[in-house]
């Protein structure tokens, strides 16, 4: 079974402190996903990567940053926390389907909330 | 642009009823694929199906089906005699090419109660 697991599931930060958010899969997917998830809006793409190295903009990267070294393992970063970046993370891996999108597996998600 | 509407927010049901939820889609591109989601109350999101473009045919799995219609750019999701275990919010997504892969929209989810 295809694993993705996230560093915390409930973190409270401060405004204005750095944040790391971690995503590890185990199933050797190419691509990676990071999302916010707000009631009644669904789930945001904020940054997604096909590759090591590589990352492209979401719908909604503003305040945030990501880093992908290695291939397993994505992570989200908040610069400088606010606190309407209070938000349920959720982290997805999906295998690189060629000229078809697969589907995505995501991990428990994190509860972060900023004060 | 790309865009998956849910306009139903919250849906409640009892026991054995049957249940539709819809999604409707915009999309300016001729591949595309669609997929529902399911997340329980424990939180993590599951994956149900996925359709791509070309293929309009309807899908059962059990007490699931999907109706993919591209005339009405619809892809609607039915609960045959629903059950508790039902209980859950349910997304519909469109993914469609961009840079180097395929970018991925969520609907804003239906959220399904199914009583006892």
């Amino acid at each position: 079974d295809v694993k993705v697991t996230q560093s915390s599931r409930y973190l409270v930060k401060r405004t204005g402190e750095k944040v790391f958010l971690e995503c590890v899969q185990d199933m050797d997917h190419e691509n990676m996903f990071w999302y916010r998830q707000d009631p009644g809006l669904g789930l945001r793409l904020i940054y997604f990567s096909y590759d090591v190295k590589m990352k492209e903009k979401g719908d909604i990267p503003e305040g945030y940053s990501v880093s992908r070294e290695k291939k397993e393992r994505f992570s989200l970063i908040l610069e400088s926390a606010s606190t309407n970046q209070t938000s349920m993370y959720l982290c997805a891996s999906s295998l690189w389907g060629g000229g078809a999108a697969n589907e995505q597996f995501f991990g428990p998600g994190t509860r972060l909330t900023v004060l | 642009a790309q865009k998956v509407t849910q306009a139903q927010t919250e849906i409640s049901v009892v026991e054995k009823e049957d249940v539709t939820l819809d999604c409707v889609y915009e999309t300016r591109d001729t591949t595309y694929y669609l997929f529902w989601y399911k997340q329980p109350p424990s939180g993590e999101l599951v994956f149900l199906i996925r359709r791509n473009s070309f293929d309009e045919q309807n899908e059962i799995s059990g007490r699931y089906s999907w109706n993919f219609q591209k005339s009405t750019s619809s892809f609607n999701f039915t609960i045959t005699a629903s059950q508790v275990v039902d209980s859950a919010v349910y997304f519909c997504a469109l993914s469609e090419k961009d840079t180097g892969g395929f970018k991925t929209i969520f609907g804003a989810g239906t959220r399904l109660f199914v009583k006892a």
